[in-house]
């Protein structure tokens, strides 16, 4: 089992559209969760955390953790053009005096006009 | 206010050799950790520095070892460099926080290719 499992995709959803991403993690021990947003040959790019169970939101954006499932979700309200990219779910987890992100391998969104 | 920076862009390295990658971090912080992110893949952890120290360590050869100086920039060095070592390198700083909830950000990457 991956520590970190996302739909690779691609997720193709039409302009205006909710696009779901969705991320299931193995170890219970994990701290913190982060979603990142990678554009192709670029670098990751910080799009949401969160630390508890719950809904977060921060503009189009809404992060949601469930522990006791285990499970993280991206919801992007208004999908545009823009937001084609692959998106990465990570998982941070203290350890022996540091702490580290473990990813999964990324869903590709695509939105369609 | 200056994010991530990493030095060089682009890298070609043939079998054998050995490269040194540089980072320096986001204004403010104080944390760096190295990834290495193959094509199609997720960023894969190699390790972590502060406060000069190794912290913690990934799945990596000791081929990759790294260094923080006291400004808090840091280096990868990777030896006897294998096909398999092409990738996107990437840094990432973060400001340590108790209970290990740093949030990580990225600079732009070393893209290293190996012939």
């Amino acid at each position: 089992q991956k520590e970190v499992e996302q739909n690779s995709g691609p997720l193709s959803v039409p302009e205006g559209a909710i696009a779901s991403l969705n991320c299931t993690y193995s170890d219970r021990v994990s701290q913190s969760f982060f979603w990142y947003r990678q554009y192709s040959g670029k670098s990751p790019e910080l799009i949401m955390s969160i630390y508890s169970n719950g809904d977060k939101e921060d503009g189009r954006f809404t992060a949601q953790l469930n522990k006791a499932s285990q499970y993280v979700s991206l919801l992007i309200r208004d999908s545009q053009p823009s937001d084609s990219a692959t998106y990465l779910c990570a998982v941070n987890r203290a350890a022996g005096g540091g702490n580290k992100l473990t990813f999964g391998t990324g869903t590709q969104l695509k939105v369609e006009l | 206010d200056a994010g991530v920076t990493q030095s060089p862009t682009h890298l070609i390295k043939t079998r054998g050799q050995q490269v040194t990658l540089r980072c320096s971090p986001k204004s403010g912080h104080d944390t760096v950790s190295w990834y290495q992110q193959a094509l199609g893949q997720g960023p894969q952890f190699i390790f972590q520095y502060y406060e000069e120290e190794e912290r913690q360590r990934g799945n990596f050869p000791d081929r990759f070892s790294g260094h923080q100086f006291p400004n808090y920039s840091s280096e990868l060095n990777v030896n006897a460099l294998l096909l398999g070592d092409s990738a996107l390198y990437l840094c990432a700083s973060s400001f340590r926080l108790a209970g290990g909830t740093d949030t990580q950000y990225f600079g732009p990457g070393t893209r290293l290719t190996v012939l």
